[in-house]
C-alpha cells in the first residue's frame, strides 16, 4: 500500500529538548517537504527536499532541520524546541513538486 | 511568497445542501489542487486541475481551474454527514513549491 508514515503520532516535550520527527515514503517519490498546521493559517511549509542530498527552506524554517540521506526518508529535527514549536506536523511526498502530495497522519507536538 | 485567500472560512449546513468555497490568488497559478482533512488525518487530494477553464467533477464534488489562472472553486452537491471536514485547496506557480490556503472547515447538520 502507497504510503507516507510519519512517528510519532503524538510528543509532548520540554524546551530545549532536541528531537527527530521520522518521515517514510515507499513510493519512490522525489519530492518530500515538511508543513505545521495551525489553526486559522492552513499549512506551511517548513523545508522541502527535490530529491536525496537537496533541501531548501519553505515558508517558515527557523528552528528547523532536515536530511534527505535516503530517497524514502526525509527527517525532521528540532534542534533545541520551543514553545511556539506546539503545532500539528505534516510530511507529504509527490513524484515532483507540482503534483499531488501525499501526506502522512501527523504528528501533534506539544512543547512545554 | 505567493498568498492564497480562501473562503468562507467555515460553513453550517444542512444535509442535502449544496456546498461552494473558493479561493482567490493576485498571482497566477499553474496548478491548483483541492484537499479535504478528515478529523486527525493528513489531507487527501480530491481534485487536481491542470488548466485554465478547466472543470472536473468527483463524484458530488466539481472544482474548476479559474481562466485567469487567479482563482478556483469547489462544489460539493447533495452534501451528506461524512462531508464534514476541512477543505483546503493549493495551488503552485512557476514550478516552485505549492500554496495552501488557510481552509475552510464544513459541519453537516443532519
Amino acid at each position: 500500500e502507497a504510503q507516507v508514515t510519519q512517528n510519532p503520532r503524538y510528543l509532548i516535550t520540554v524546551t530545549g529538548k532536541k528531537l527527530t520527527v521520522t518521515c517514510s515514503q515507499n513510493m519512490n517519490h522525489e519530492y518530500m517537504s515538511w508543513y505545521r498546521q495551525d489553526p486559522g493559517l492552513g499549512l506551511r511549509q517548513i523545508y522541502y527536499s527535490m530529491n536525496v542530498e537537496v533541501t531548501d527552506k519553505g515558508d517558515v524554517p527557523e528552528g528547523y532541520k532536515v536530511s534527505r540521506k535516503e530517497k524514502r526518508n526525509f527527517p525532521l529535527i528540532l534542534e533545541s524546541p520551543s514553545p511556539n514549536q506546539t503545532s500539528l506536523y505534516f510530511c507529504a511526498s509527490s513524484l515532483r513538486m507540482n503534483t499531488e502530495a501525499f501526506f502522512g497522519q501527523g504528528t501533534r507536538l506539544t512543547v512545554v | 511568497g505567493q498568498q492564497l485567500n480562501q473562503s468562507p472560512q467555515s460553513m453550517f449546513i444542512q444535509e442535502g445542501e449544496d456546498v461552494s468555497m473558493n479561493c482567490t490568488s493576485s498571482s497566477i497559478f499553474n496548478t491548483w489542487l483541492w484537499y479535504k482533512q478528515d478529523p486527525g488525518e493528513g489531507p487527501v487530494l480530491l481534485i487536481a486541475l491542470y488548466k485554465a477553464g478547466e472543470l472536473t467533477s468527483n463524484g458530488r464534488l466539481t472544482a474548476q481551474f479559474g481562466i485567469t489562472r487567479k482563482d478556483s472553486f469547489l462544489n460539493i452537491s447533495a452534501s451528506i454527514p461524512s462531508d464534514v471536514g476541512i477543505y483546503f485547496c493549493a495551488g503552485t506557480y512557476n514550478n516552485n513549491d505549492m500554496r495552501f490556503g488557510a481552509g475552510t472547515r464544513l459541519t453537516v447538520k443532519p
